[in-house]
């Protein structure tokens, strides 16, 4: 099965500047990497994702990046704000079949500091 | 706001005990799938459930059940409760191979004694 590994585990930024997270996965077949948001005692949602045809995607101040030769990908989010503040978990399908089933990271707690 | 909802939204139970929780899914979705969450760990994927059958499931013991009701509703039971099966239980519905969106419900949390 996937095994999804991600770094780091805590994350501090100044408001304004640009944060970066890091998640690996084994199974070379994935072909769907999402990235979901949890506030505190909230729900997660997705905020972007990427499928393995492309190697970058952008939505405004946050970009996926995915190498599928080392397989990693990463999360950029530029400018930050302190709406920011959040944990941020990357994802990779359980199996081949079926995007809905997903193996996450063990989450980075990203904090900005005003 | 998502349209799925959970409850009850807290619990607590002793070690032994079962218990069962419930999901409503977003209108439209034809899919449910379950997740455990540990304090300060990502969700874990259960089991997932389409057309009232498992599709799916991830490494839980046997203990940990499921149906799908013809509304696309859902509950989770979980038999023989154990101290490690303290977390948030999470339901997410979605719509079978489409963009893969999992759009999760607020949670129930159990604490087992």
């Amino acid at each position: 099965g996937e095994n999804v590994e991600q770094h780091p585990s805590t994350l501090s930024v100044q408001e304004g500047d640009s944060a970066v997270i890091k998640c690996t996965y084994s199974d070379s077949a994935s072909n769907y990497f999402p990235w979901y948001k949890q506030e505190l005692g909230k729900r997660p949602q997705l905020i972007i994702d990427i499928r393995s045809n492309v190697g970058e995607k952008k939505d405004q101040r946050i970009a996926v990046t995915l190498n599928k030769t080392a397989k990693h990908f990463s999360l950029h989010i530029t400018e930050t704000q302190p709406e920011d503040s959040a944990v941020y978990f990357c994802a990779a399908p359980v199996s081949n079949f079926g995007n809905e089933k997903l193996t996450f990271g063990t989450g980075t707690r990203l904090t900005i500091i005003p | 706001e998502t349209g799925v909802t959970q409850s009850p939204t807290h619990l607590i139970k002793t070690r032994g005990q079962q218990v069962t929780l419930r999901c409503s899914s977003q209108s439209g979705h034809n899919t449910v799938s379950w997740y455990q969450q540990a304090l300060g760990q990502g969700p874990q994927f259960i089991f997932q459930y389409y057309r009232e059958e498992e599709n799916g499931r991830g490494n839980f013991p046997p203990r940990f059940s499921g149906l799908q009701f013809p509304n696309y509703s859902s509950e989770l039971n979980v038999n023989a409760l154990e101290l490690d099966d303290s977390a948030l239980y999470l339901c997410a519905s979605s719509i079978l191979d489409s963009t893969g969106e999992l759009f999760f419900g607020e949670g129930s949390r159990l604490t087992v004694l």
